[in-house]
């Protein structure tokens, strides 16, 4: 079945510092996929997603690029800030589940000063 | 006010005792779900609707119900709670796949 391979956490870095959060993926088919980010407290926000091969998604500074042949969407960021401290969540859905959504178990990410 | 609202925002109950947890969205989306957040498993589905009066199973349905009548509700029910349902629950909608998810803010639910 399909499934979604996080790098374990926590990832501690200091502010300004460049990130990588590696996510792999299992699937059949042509997955759509997704970066979530939960703060703490709150529920899941949608960062960013791609729908297929070779796309690119970006938010707030945040980009993952869907990578076929690897299997891969790994999430990057040039110069993280404190506020971006958060658990990261990389996700996939495809149409034969009703486009339900596919979860690895997070990252967690703490940014210090 | 329109969004994803869930109730309540917290709860306790005692094991045994049938409870629900309510969902509702004013988007009119098509496709609903349900997923329980416990540390070292992250989110897992229990249930999704594709559309009202249609419903399935997701990777953890057990010991739990849904019922979706109206497209904007999609209320989960533990028909008899038990101490291994002591989550966090969130529920989400979307219009299509392309589109991404909202979510709500999450029932922490206590089961003693």
């Amino acid at each position: 079945g399909d499934s979604v391979t996080q790098m374990e956490g926590p990832v501690t870095l200091s502010e300004e510092a460049f990130l990588t959060i590696n996510c792999t993926y299992t699937a059949t088919g042509y997955p759509s996929l997704f970066w979530y980010v939960q703060y703490p407290g709150e529920g899941l926000q949608l960062l960013l997603k791609a729908t297929k091969a070779d796309d690119k998604g970006s938010n707030k500074g945040f980009e993952a690029t869907y990578r076929k042949e690897t299997t891969s969407f790994h999430l990057e960021k040039g110069s993280v800030q404190v506020s971006d401290s958060a658990v990261y969540f990389c996700a996939l859905s495809r149409e034969n589940s009703g486009y339900a959504l596919n979860f690895g178990k997070g990252t967690s990410l703490l940014v210090t000063p | 006010d329109a969004g994803i609202t869930q109730s309540p925002r917290y709860k306790i109950t005692e094991t045994g005792r049938q409870v629900t947890l309510m969902c509702h969205q004013t988007w009119s989306h098509s496709y609903m779900f349900w997923y329980r957040q416990d540390l070292g498993h992250g989110l897992r589905l229990i249930y999704y609707s594709a559309a009202a009066d249609i419903t399935d199973k997701g990777e953890v349905p057990d010991g739990y119900v849904v019922s979706r009548s109206k497209t904007e509700n999609f209320p989960l029910t533990l028909e008899s709670a038990t101490r291994s349902q002591t989550s966090v629950y969130f529920c989400a909608s979307s219009e299509t796949q392309g589109y991404g998810y909202t979510f709500g803010s999450g029932t922490r639910l206590t089961v003693v």
